[in-house]
């Protein structure tokens, strides 16, 4: 079975504050893609980051790291000095097939 | 600029009606496809196409029925066979439609029962 687990239904903190978005997967295929995006209220979802399952390194943009773990089937996000930009819903998403499976979300608030 | 367009934004259903949600990308992409988005549950696929005249099921796609005559167009119709149509239904497109590919996302349409 492919799944996409988020514990997290949603998330508060305060602004500066760091957080991790908490993402486990389950897939059969040994050759799978991992993505991150990101839902504003506006609705339309925002790519953040695609992982392949043979790179494990870890990446950072800005604020934004990602922890890859094949040994736990976890891909972890973190936002660093979270900021009131960054409320919104994140997505953790798997490719095994041609289809997308989604997670049930995040909701990320930042308070100032 | 590039994008996807789904109109409307708001969309109300009488019992025993059809309604149309629309979808228009010009980013050139091959790959488009229907989500459906319920509180709690993440995207659901719903239908998804690769070519022109050509479509395939997702996983929630009884009640549902899609049309690809054109590249640039996909229209989703909720059928009165849908018991259940009150969701937020956003359309994608990918490039070609491999499994690498992140998927570029329209602004959605809330559908509502009246």
């Amino acid at each position: 079975a492919q799944k996409v687990t988020q514990a997290q239904t949603e998330i508060s903190v305060v602004e500066k504050e760091d957080v991790t978005l908490d993402c486990v997967y389950e897939t059969r295929d040994t050759t799978y893609y991992l993505f991150w995006y990101k839902q504003p209220p506006s609705g339309e979802l925002v790519f953040l980051i695609r992982r392949n399952s043979f790179d494990e390194q870890n990446e950072i943009s800005g604020r934004y790291s990602w922890n890859f773990q094949k040994s736990t089937s976890s891909f972890n996000f973190t936002i660093t000095a979270s900021q009131v930009v960054d409320s919104a819903v994140y997505f953790c998403a798997l490719t095994p097939h041609n289809d997308m499976r989604f997670g049930a979300g995040t909701r990320l608030t930042v308070k100032p | 600029d590039g994008g996807i367009t789904q109109s409307p934004k708001y969309l109300f259903r009488k019992e025993g009606q059809n309604v149309t949600l629309s979808c228009e990308q010009n980013l050139n992409h091959d790959a488009m496809y229907w989500y459906r988005q319920d509180p709690g549950q993440g995207l659901r696929l719903i239908y998804y196409s690769q070519i022109v005249n050509d479509f395939q099921k997702g996983d929630i796609a009884e009640g549902y029925s899609v049309s690809r005559e054109k590249k640039e167009s996909f229209p989703l119709t909720v059928t009165s066979a849908q018991k259940n149509p009150t969701a937020f239904y956003l359309c994608a497109s990918s490039s070609v439609g491999r499994v690498e590919e992140k998927l570029f996302f329209g602004s959605g349409t809330q559908l509502s029962v009246l």
